[in-house]
């Protein structure tokens, strides 16, 4: 089974500390998906990759960047971490294309900004 | 623009049927998917359509009209578990974009 793996289920850290959300998957899946999911305002694309090193921005990028050093592992950084920013972030993998099944998820990673 | 509708909640009774529609309007299209999210979980794929017609696969099934830009999940004989969000998403095209997701329908069920 593909495996999705994101470091930390529940986070909270305090307004202005920069924030690393790690996702690991063993498939080598080329591509990877940072999503954040909000109450009535479903899952928004931040940012993809497609490939080591490479980066697109997605729906809703501001106050994020991400970092694809290695294939398998795909970072979501919040360079200073604001009260808005509480959610639920989800990190995502599919090969390319993307295939019958779409994306792999993992279990998500619950932010909470104080 | 790109658009993806589905209705926010639905209620049905245990052993009953109930259907989940989703209309898009995208720039390609290339499959939709259909996923299954339990509260706090990560959502879990069940279905995918990129031809016209029903797929089955046991009590679930989908079905998709291209030509409507048209979709449902057809849920049957529910359980207290299928209690859930599904999440209707639309490949737009084949170079891998990501998917799009519609905002859920959230469905309780009860006894």
């Amino acid at each position: 089974d593909v495996k999705v793996t994101q470091s930390s289920r529940y986070l909270v850290k305090r307004t202005g500390e920069k924030v690393f959300l790690e996702c690991v998957q063993d498939m080598d899946h080329e591509n990877m998906f940072w999503y954040r999911q909000d109450p009535g305002l479903g899952l928004r694309l931040i940012y993809f990759s497609y490939d080591v090193k490479m980066k697109e921005k997605g729906d809703i990028p501001e106050g994020y960047s991400v970092s694809r050093e290695k294939k398998e592992r795909f970072s979501l950084i919040l360079e200073s971490a604001s009260t808005n920013q509480t959610s639920m972030y989800l990190c995502a993998s599919s090969p390319a294309p993307t295939g019958t099944y779409g994306y792999t998820f993992g279990s998500g990673t619950r932010l909470t900004v104080v | 623009g790109q658009n993806i509708d589905q209705p926010t909640e639905m209620t049905a009774t245990e052993g009953a049927i109930v259907q989940i529609n989703c209309t898009y309007q995208t720039s390609g299209f290339n499959g939709l998917f259909w996923y299954q999210q339990h509260a706090g979980e990560a959502p879990t794929f069940l279905s995918y359509n990129v031809l016209d017609g029903l797929e089955e696969k046991g009590r679930f099934s989908s079905f998709l009209s291209r030509s409507k830009g048209y979709s449902y999940l057809l849920l049957k004989e529910l359980q207290m578990k299928d209690s859930a969000s599904y999440l209707c998403a639309v490949s737009p095209n084949q170079a891998g974009t990501a998917l799009i997701f519609g905002k859920g329908t959230t469905l309780s069920v009860s006894s």
